[in-house]
């Protein structure tokens, strides 16, 4: 089992949608975790962070659910430029030395 | 911008050579990382630098090195270079201290032919 997973995507959704990507994880000893956005042939860029139950930012809302090891990341009001592949990853504490770990990310197209 | 820069942008070697690629942390940050990613794939962790040690490791071989320089600039080298090796290598920099989020340079892109 892979230690991040992600929907496999990919999402093409009409501007103004609102959409939601999901990902598991398996290191049940993970104490941080993030959603980072790429865009194509471009570095990973922080979307948000995800410390405690879930946060805000704008029209992002990421979710964290320990008990079932489940991380979400909910957008609303789509636009145009949201469109790229959006990675879960965990920082999985055990580690001692902040590996992060990615999934393969979710595709997201915004369509006019 | 992240304020991290790598260099070269882009690469191309043969198999069996050796390669060094260059990372500048974001002012302030004395932990640098190191990720392959390949195409279609997610980052994968490489190794991290912290006050010029290496500071964790992920599943890759021995050929697979680094350094970290007193400015906390970084270096990666491959040798023996392999068709596998193909892929975007990102360097990411932090801040020991206090937290765990790590901001990405541009990468650089090598193709092993």
């Amino acid at each position: 089992r892979k230690e991040v997973e992600q929907d496999p995507g990919p999402f093409n959704v009409p501007e103004g949608a609102t959409v939601a990507f999901n990902c598991t994880y398996s290191n049940s000893a993970s104490q941080s975790f993030f959603w980072y956005r790429q865009d194509c042939r471009k570095e990973p860029k922080l979307l948000m962070s995800v410390y405690s139950s879930g946060n805000e930012d704008g029209r992002f809302t990421a979710q964290l659910n320990r008990a079932s090891q489940y991380i979400s990341l909910l957008i609303r009001d789509s636009k145009l430029s949201d469109s790229a592949t959006y990675l879960c990853v965990a920082n999985p504490s055990g580690a001692g030395s902040y590996q992060l770990t990615f999934g393969k990310g979710t595709k997201l197209s915004v369509i006019p | 911008e992240t304020g991290v820069t790598q260099s070269p942008t882009h690469l191309i070697k043969t198999r069996g050579q050796q390669v060094t690629l260059r990372c500048s942390s974001q002012s302030g940050h004395n932990t640098v990382s190191w990720y392959q990613q390949a195409l279609g794939q997610g980052p994968q962790f490489i190794f991290q630098y912290y006050r010029e040690e290496e500071n964790g490791r992920g599943n890759f071989p021995p050929r697979f090195s680094g350094l970290q320089f007193p400015n906390y600039s970084s270096e990666l080298n491959v040798n023996a270079l392999e068709l596998d090796d193909s892929a975007l290598y990102l360097c990411a920099s932090s801040a020991r201290e206090g937290t765990d989020t790590q901001y990405f340079g541009p990468g650089t892109r090598l193709t092993v032919l």
